[in-house]
């Protein structure tokens, strides 16, 4: 199994402004995805954090907006750039090897103001 | 694109009960399907995970079948409790995709 853990669990941010969030996992992982989850609803994925390359984004997710990083096979960071009212949500990261259960953060509850 | 559906959306049963929750996907070429539990406010934590090869799983009160050909998994709780309570979600993975799609959860209320 692998235990993830991601810093900071909550944020508070003002409208513009920038927030990395860090995702560390136990034991190396092959995949890494980060998702969004908004108030009531399931989730989202953003993006495939990829090992030394650029990660894959999903339709509607841009990497101006949610640059991601993945220099090794144990961490990544997620930034939600230039922060609206309307990036306010829950965001995951989780891991795991191909084929294999894949674990979950606890999240990083972000409020945007 | 794999479309993931769970019914019913939310579901409260009087402790004891036994129970099941209902997923299906649309596109049968998946590599497995994986169970999850959330708590309020909380990350996902894995329950079971099923490969393509496999009928069912199962981990202690909790029994998870898939049937591919379908396109529908089950998860059978047994005996429930009021710890129970939580959100389950479902995801699967397809074959060529190292991704997972989700399903909108199934929101289970155990009451005492």
């Amino acid at each position: 199994s692998a235990v993830i853990s991601q810093k900071p669990s909550r944020d508070i941010c003002q409208r513009g402004t920038s927030l990395t969030i860090q995702c560390q996992v136990d034991s190396q992982v092959t995949m890494m995805f980060w998702y969004r989850q908004q108030p009531g609803q399931s989730l989202t994925l953003i993006a495939t954090a990829n090992q030394g390359s650029e990660a894959t984004y999903e339709s509607g997710f841009v990497i101006d907006k949610f640059p991601i990083s993945r220099p090794n096979l144990t961490f990544s960071t997620l930034t939600v750039s230039n922060m609206s009212p309307e990036d306010s949500s829950i965001y995951l990261c989780s891991g795991g090897t191909s084929g294999d259960t894949q674990y979950f953060g606890p999240g990083t509850r972000l409020t945007v103001l | 694109k794999q479309e993931v559906t769970q019914i019913p959306a939310a579901l409260s049963v009087p402790e004891g009960e036994n129970l099941v929750l209902n997923c299906s996907f649309t596109d049968s070429a998946i590599y497995n399907l994986q169970w999850f539990r959330q708590d309020p406010g909380k990350g996902l934590t894995s329950l079971l995970l099923i490969q393509s090869s496999q009928r069912e799983q199962t981990s202690g009160r909790l029994n998870a079948s898939l049937d591919k050909s379908s396109g529908r998994s089950t998860l059978y709780i047994a005996a429930s409790q009021p710890g129970d309570s939580a959100t389950y979600l479902c995801a699967v993975r397809p074959y060529n995709f190292n991704k997972f799609y989700f399903g909108s959860g199934t929101k289970l209320n155990v009451k005492p």
